[in-house]
């Protein structure tokens, strides 16, 4: 089945404690993508990337990291979580270079306290 | 800036029809694209419009006018399981990339009985 994974899908934390969401997908897909969603706020996109060690910021990359050493898996790294980065998380994927048809993971939903 | 705006609630009734509008203002615009989210699930995907147009897919129209900077959703024959939310996006509005996708704070369509 084409999909995309996240994991895990919940997570509470402390401030200051690093953390990872993985993401995976099984298209094949060239694109990924991290948003996170806020109340009120729609879909914020946090960082994406175009292939293999190819990687840019979006609109909230402020407290991120990312890495794409493998095309499948598209890890958000968060070094040092605060209070306002809980919110739910979105990996998406797309096929080819353009952005506008995304296929998106199942959400992670990060408490930072 | 950049903005998208959208209504925050729409309600009707079964069977009838719903439009959904989308206002945008942003730095680049290559396409405009929707999603629908149920509640506690993950954004996927209904159409992308590129050019001025309708576009057709079954109950769901989406319409673009670039020179008003104005789309909208169509949904006909609402069934309950439509209710959800919908989210227009704009591909290049993040920094007018035509890579980043930004999306509209998103539209919460009630159908009732």
């Amino acid at each position: 089945e084409a999909q995309v994974t996240q994991n895990p899908r919940y997570l509470i934390t402390v401030t200051g404690k690093k953390l990872t969401v993985t993401c995976s997908q099984n298209m094949n897909h060239e694109y990924m993508s991290w948003y996170r969603q806020d109340p009120g706020l729609g879909l914020r996109q946090i960082y994406y990337s175009m292939n293999v060690e190819v990687t840019d910021k979006g609109d909230v990359p402020e407290g991120y990291k990312v890495s794409r050493k493998e095309k499948r898996n598209f890890p958000l790294i968060l070094e040092s979580p605060s209070p306002n980065q809980t919110s739910l998380y979105f990996c998406a994927s797309s096929i080819g270079t353009s952005s506008y048809e995304q296929y998106f993971g199942p959400g992670t939903r990060l408490t930072v306290t | 800036g950049q903005s998208l705006e959208q209504p925050s609630e729409v309600t009707a009734v079964e069977g009838a029809i719903v439009q959904i509008n989308c206002t945008y203002q942003t730095s680049g615009f290559y396409g405009l694209s929707w999603y629908q989210q149920h509640d506690g699930g993950a954004p996927t995907f209904l159409s992308y419009n590129a050019l001025d147009g309708l576009e057709e897919t079954g109950r769901f129209s989406s319409f673009l006018s670039r020179s008003d900077s104005y789309g909208y959703l169509l949904l006909q024959e609402l069934q309950m399981k439509d209710s959800a939310s919908y989210f227009c996006a704009v591909r290049g509005g993040g920094a007018g990339s035509a890579r980043q996708l930004t999306f509209g704070s998103g539209t919460q369509l009630t159908v009732l009985p």
